[in-house]
């Protein structure tokens, strides 16, 4: 069983632009959340999807935002990059969000220069 | 609202030596707790889960961990390390009803001395 597939692994932008970033879960799994992972701010919550409704979203700015397919592919969408957003994106699937027992990707490393 | 902490930041230990990372929480009912590795540049792998009965979970890797409602603490230990166990440890906790996240702790970073 394929795991949780993120893509680009790596990406370097610069202020200013904008940075889509995918995530295919585990198939059968309907959940979809997103973290981000950064030195200072440790693992932070961005959103959490299921069956194409956003169910939870973190404590983010509106540059950040996200959407899930019907298939249960999900991507996540930051604008105006800043300096700050440069961190590890980890996306995890479920099959029982109610649990929370995550799988997660190899995450999609983003730096802002 | 739920929290971890994980007082150590960064444990040394010397291979074939035992393991033990600590993890508080704070939650409002009867938590499901985690812990997850990751190893550099690589997501998270789920060790273990605590959800009810047992106290005592068994994990991947030669991994236990002990839930004490009393302490609210969800220790993590390893009777022999190995060299490949040198990652970084995250305890987590959650969900609470409707809010579908974990809450995970600042991580105890574990490096392994031959």
């Amino acid at each position: 069983k394929a795991g949780v597939t993120q893509t680009p692994r790596y990406l370097i932008k610069t202020r200013g632009q904008q940075v889509t970033l995918s995530c295919s879960p585990i198939s059968g799994h309907r959940s979809v959340s997103w973290y981000q992972q950064t030195p200072g701010q440790g693992l932070q919550f961005l959103f959490e999807y299921f069956s194409e409704t956003q169910r939870n979203k973190g404590n983010f700015p509106g540059r950040f935002s996200g959407r899930q397919f019907s298939n249960s592919r999900s991507e996540m969408n930051v604008s105006t990059l800043e300096l700050g957003d440069s961190a590890l994106y980890l996306c995890a699937s479920s099959g029982t969000a109610h649990t929370g027992e995550l799988f997660f990707g190899e995450g999609s490393r983003l730096t802002v220069l | 609202a739920q929290s971890v902490t994980q007082p150590d930041i960064h444990i040394t230990v010397s291979e074939g030596a035992s393991l033990e990372l600590r993890c508080n929480y704070s939650y409002g009912a009867t938590p499901y707790l985690f812990w997850y590795v990751q190893s550099p540049g690589q997501g998270l792998q789920l060790l273990l889960k605590y959800f009810s009965g047992d106290t005592l979970v068994q994990g991947i890797k030669g991994f236990e961990a002990e839930f004490k409602r009393s302490q609210s603490s969800f220790n993590l230990r390893k009777p022999s390390v190995h060299w490949s166990d040198a990652a970084e440890y995250f305890c987590a906790v959650g969900p609470q009803e409707g809010d579908y996240k974990l809450s995970f702790g600042a991580g105890t970073t574990v490096t392994v001395r031959a």
